[in-house]
């Protein structure tokens, strides 16, 4: 069965850190696309990042950029988003998203399956 | 960036009818554009790419047009499972990736 695991989720203080992780089940994460993307309570969704499958090209959110990083390991068989300097704003469900995608050759067009089950990030003193 | 604009933002329809939800993109892109399903604490599901093509498994009574800057969401013959929200992406011209603020389907 093809699934998505994401994780690492918590309650974090504002300027805490906190590292999400995403594996993958029944297919090889390593080549696919993948991005984050987070629902605050009660709201809609919200793209995060993005990151390529050689992990060259990386693209955030104005929300997040220069506060959030996304990254593969070696293997390419997982990707996380570091977050750090977290503000309230930043609570939300995180979910890892592969990127379903064709390219025209000089661009990605990127839209998302499967899905993790989301990973519960809080903010507050 | 690229607005998403979905109406209405709830919609009644009676189960066993039609409903059409709408999409809105403040410029043309093409047919880039997909529809999710979100269930209550679930994660989003993927149901059209492409504004038109219905992802592996979604039943035939979901289905999508539109290109440029209006598409449109079908749900014909509709099951109780399908009082949900739905959403639309865009995934034309990125970053950022955005999505429509949702439409929540709920019965008559």
């Amino acid at each position: 069965e093809v699934q998505v695991v994401d994780s690492g989720g918590g309650l974090i203080q504002p300027g805490g850190s906190l590292k999400l992780s995403c594996a993958a089940s029944g297919f090889s994460l390593s080549s696919y696309e993948v991005n984050w993307v987070r629902q605050a309570p009660g709201k809609g969704l919200e793209w995060v990042s993005y990151i390529s499958r050689s992990g060259s090209t990386i693209h955030y959110a104005d929300s997040v950029k220069g506060r959030f990083t996304i990254s593969r390991d070696n293997a390419k068989t997982s990707v996380f988003l570091q977050m750090n300097s977290l503000r309230a704003e930043d609570t939300a469900v995180y979910y890892c998203a592969v990127g379903a995608s064709y390219s025209d050759g000089t661009t990605s067009y990127v839209w998302f399956h499967p899905w993790g089950q989301g990973t519960l990030v809080t903010v507050s003193s | 960036e690229v607005v998403m604009t979905q109406s209405p933002g709830t919609l009644a329809v009676s189960p066993g009818e039609t409903a059409t939800l709408s999409c809105r993109a403040s410029q043309s892109i093409g047919s880039n554009l997909a529809w999710y399903q979100q269930k209550p604490g679930q994660a989003p599901r993927l149901l059209i790419y492409g504004a038109a093509t219905r992802a592996t498994g979604i039943p035939v009574r979901f289905s999508g047009r539109g290109s440029g800057t209006e598409f449109t969401l079908t749900i014909s013959s509709l099951q109780s499972e399908d009082f949900v929200v739905y959403y639309c992406q865009q995934y034309d011209n990125w970053p950022p990736i955005t999505f429509g603020q949702g439409t929540r389907l709920e019965i008559k």
